[in-house]
């Protein structure tokens, strides 16, 4: 069974443009999140995506958005490319969330996203 | 906000060995669930063990066991027989409403042969 997949595995950005990051979740999982570890942060939650909404974000300004598709897959956009936002970015899934189940959440390989 | 603290950057065990990996957490709540993870090289998060606050008993994974102290938040890991294969970052979380994984800043687990 093929697990979290995620595109592309490197992205070299110029600032000030928009990054999109790509992400497939195991099959049979419906909610999808997102974290940022960049070096000296830490992991660090972004969001999370259930049924096609957004269900929690962390602290993140709105430049970094995202959606998700009904067949459950998800978009991670970053808009205005800071130097900072260079970071490894994991996706993750899980799945159907009831209320705080604690549901076990598995991760990809991450995007290396580069800003230049 | 939720913390969890991982006092130990970095550890070594000889290969065979038995090591415990520290970690402590914050939190009001009487329920919620604790996590380890660990990430090698390629950069993959891999579970190793997740453990229930409302349950007493101690989770076990093979050679991966946890201690589990909820009044103290505490809740280490005890790799026995470590194995080169175990040499990696690990990652203690704790989940927050939200489903919200709050990472520690990690233990760099070094393996000798």
């Amino acid at each position: 069974e093929a697990g979290v997949t995620q595109s592309p595995t490197h992205l070299i950005k110029t600032r000030g443009q928009q990054a999109t990051l790509r992400c497939s979740p195991i099959s049979g999982h419906t909610s999808v999140y997102w974290y940022q570890q960049a070096l000296g942060l830490g992991l660090q939650f972004l969001l999370w995506y259930d049924e096609g909404e957004e269900r929690n974000r962390g602290n993140f300004p709105p430049r970094f958005s995202g959606r998700q598709f009904p067949n459950y897959s998800s978009e991670l956009n970053v808009n205005a490319l800071e130097l900072e936002d260079s970071a490894l970015y994991l996706c993750a899934s899980s799945l159907e969330v009831q209320e705080f189940s604690g549901n076990t959440i598995y991760f990809g390989e991450g995007s290396w996203l580069t800003v230049v | 906000a939720q913390t969890v603290t991982q006092s130990q950057p970095e550890m070594s065990v000889q290969e065979a060995e038995t090591v415990t990996l520290s970690c402590t957490y914050d939190t009001s709540e009487s329920d919620y669930y604790l996590f380890w993870y660990k990430q090698p090289p390629s950069r993959q998060m891999i579970l190793v063990i997740r453990q229930e606050a409302y349950k007493q008993q101690n989770a076990t994974e093979n050679r991966f066991s946890v201690n589990f102290q909820k009044a103290a938040k505490s809740f280490s890991l005890k790799i026995s027989d470590s194995q080169l294969g175990d040499a990696a970052m690990y990652f203690c979380s704790y989940m927050e409403y939200g489903n919200k994984l709050v990472f520690g800043a990690g233990t760099i687990l070094r393996v000798k042969s």
